[in-house]
């Protein structure tokens, strides 16, 4: 079946890097793109951007460019969200998600991993 | 893009309809027909509910419907069910990006 697995916990101090993966299988992996959204403690979604794993060109949401690098190996169908000089304020559940295709657009995120907590504390 | 407006929380019985709110802009919700709304429940990651403002994916009950009226979409769920009690999001593409709703708590009372 399609499913998106992500790499486990992570405990950072900050000014530290983190690299997350996602790893996806029960489909072409580069038929999409593979979008990044990331939930604070207690707070709502945020989309972080996306990257089209067919080119491997990246798109960032805006306040999410310089620290915040997505990255894909096809070999291995996985795509990685790298976050350097991590902030307490990047403390989050990270999340990678698939998105659906209707009609050759993209409408929506149907496919999600089970979350990344990224904890940043000194 | 500034995040869209939702309700932080509404309420509702077994049995009623409640509608959640999602207003955004003339440039995401107003001028693209790519509304989409998750369901969360708590610890777990979201579920896709509804695409392209009023479909529903495969498996995901006829009883949430979603719809749009210029700048505000909103996600309806009528024979409310004690399993429904959750977050809802609903999320908008707006033209290079997509931006979420500060989510809404609906409690089933």
């Amino acid at each position: 079946q399609v499913q998106l697995v992500q790499s486990g916990s992570e405990l950072k101090k900050p000014g530290a890097s983190v690299k997350i993966s996602c790893k996806a299988s029960g489909y072409s992996f580069t038929t999409y793109a593979m979008n990044w959204v990331r939930q604070a403690p207690g707070q709502g979604l945020e989309w972080l951007g996306w990257i089209n794993t067919n080119t491997g060109n990246p798109m960032y949401a805006q306040g999410f460019t310089g620290r915040f690098v997505f990255s894909m190996d096809t070999s291995v169908s996985t795509t990685y969200l790298q976050i350097s000089s991590l902030q307490v304020e990047d403390t989050a559940v990270y999340y990678c998600a698939r998105p659906l295709n209707s009609g050759g657009y993209y409408v929506g995120l149907d496919i999600w991993g089970q979350g990344t907590t990224v904890t940043v504390s000194s | 893009q500034s995040a869209l407006t939702q309700p932080a929380s509404v309420s509702g019985s077994p049995g009623q309809s409640i509608t959640i709110s999602c207003t955004g802009t003339s440039s995401n919700v107003g001028s693209y027909n790519f509304v989409s709304w998750y369901q969360q429940h708590p610890g777990t990651a979201p579920k896709l509910m509804i695409y392209e403002g009023n479909k529903r994916p495969s498996g995901v009950s006829n009883r949430f419907s979603g719809s749009k009226s210029g700048n505000t979409a909103s996600l309806t769920i009528s024979g409310l069910q004690a399993q429904d009690e959750a977050d809802y999001y609903c999320c908008s593409y707006g033209g290079s990006s997509w931006v979420f709703g500060g989510g809404t708590k609906l409690a089933v009372l």
